[in-house]
């Protein structure tokens, strides 16, 4: 029930291409929706949160999508570039207050790759 | 420029030997993590903080233990009794109100041989 599933493992895409990365959970007691960056060698990033209270949050090219009834969440990047060709990590945290939000359950992660 | 400082980036230990590793954060943010992530997984949750002399155990705490002297330092020790030790390790802070974000070190990588 702690489970945050994420697909697909690896995506390719092409420069100017939209990349889309699911995620689905089964813990409906998960309050916060996070999407995190990571590059080879370094520390995830936020990129872009959700709470379940919208089901849509747009911050530039990256759009998160919220669907609480399925229990889904999807990253979508428009306009891809090559930089963008890294490691994606969706993750929820339950509303228990404060700290509770670090408490983030991962999904496996999504590699990017995006050809010029 | 605030941050999380981890160090040393890479650490090799034979097996059998306890190993510590080092999380700093000039954030001035209360709480702290440690997160484990190995290949082609999600992160793991090992240990946290909301304040100091003060901790929790997270999803995969056993073989591990922490200590919270100070608000800046959160260091992580992976004892002879942690069964795969080998792995990426993650330490984060945040302010610790709700919807606060983690901030993320940039990890160091064990190699238990």
């Amino acid at each position: 029930q702690q489970q945050v599933k994420q697909s697909p493992q690896s995506l390719i895409v092409q420069k100017g291409g939209i990349s889309i990365i699911n995620c689905a959970y089964e813990n409906t007691a998960f309050d916060y929706f996070p999407w995190y960056q990571q590059f080879p060698g370094k520390g995830p990033a936020l990129l872009i949160a959700i709470r379940p209270d919208v089901s849509e949050k747009k911050e530039g090219r990256f759009t998160i999508s919220f669907n609480k009834s399925a229990k889904q969440f999807s990253l979508h990047i428009m306009d891809s570039q090559p930089g963008d060709s890294a490691t994606y990590f969706c993750a929820a945290s339950p509303n228990a207050g404060g700290t509770s939000y670090g408490k983030l359950t991962f999904g496996q992660g999504t590699i990017l790759t995006v050809h010029p | 420029d605030g941050g999380i400082t981890q160090s040393p980036k890479y650490l090799f230990r034979k097996e059998g030997q306890n190993v510590t590793l080092s999380c700093e954060q000039n954030l001035n943010h209360d709480a702290m993590y440690w997160y484990r992530q190995d290949p082609g997984q999600g992160l793991r949750l090992i240990y946290y903080s909301q304040i100091v002399n003060d901790f929790q155990k997270g999803d995969i705490a056993e073989g591990y233990s922490v200590s919270r002297e100070k608000k800046e330092s959160f260091p992580l020790t992976v004892t002879s009794a942690q069964k795969n030790p080998t792995a990426f390790y993650l330490c984060a802070s945040s302010t610790g109100r709700d919807y606060s974000p983690l901030h993320f070190g940039n990890g160091t990588r064990l190699t238990v041989t």
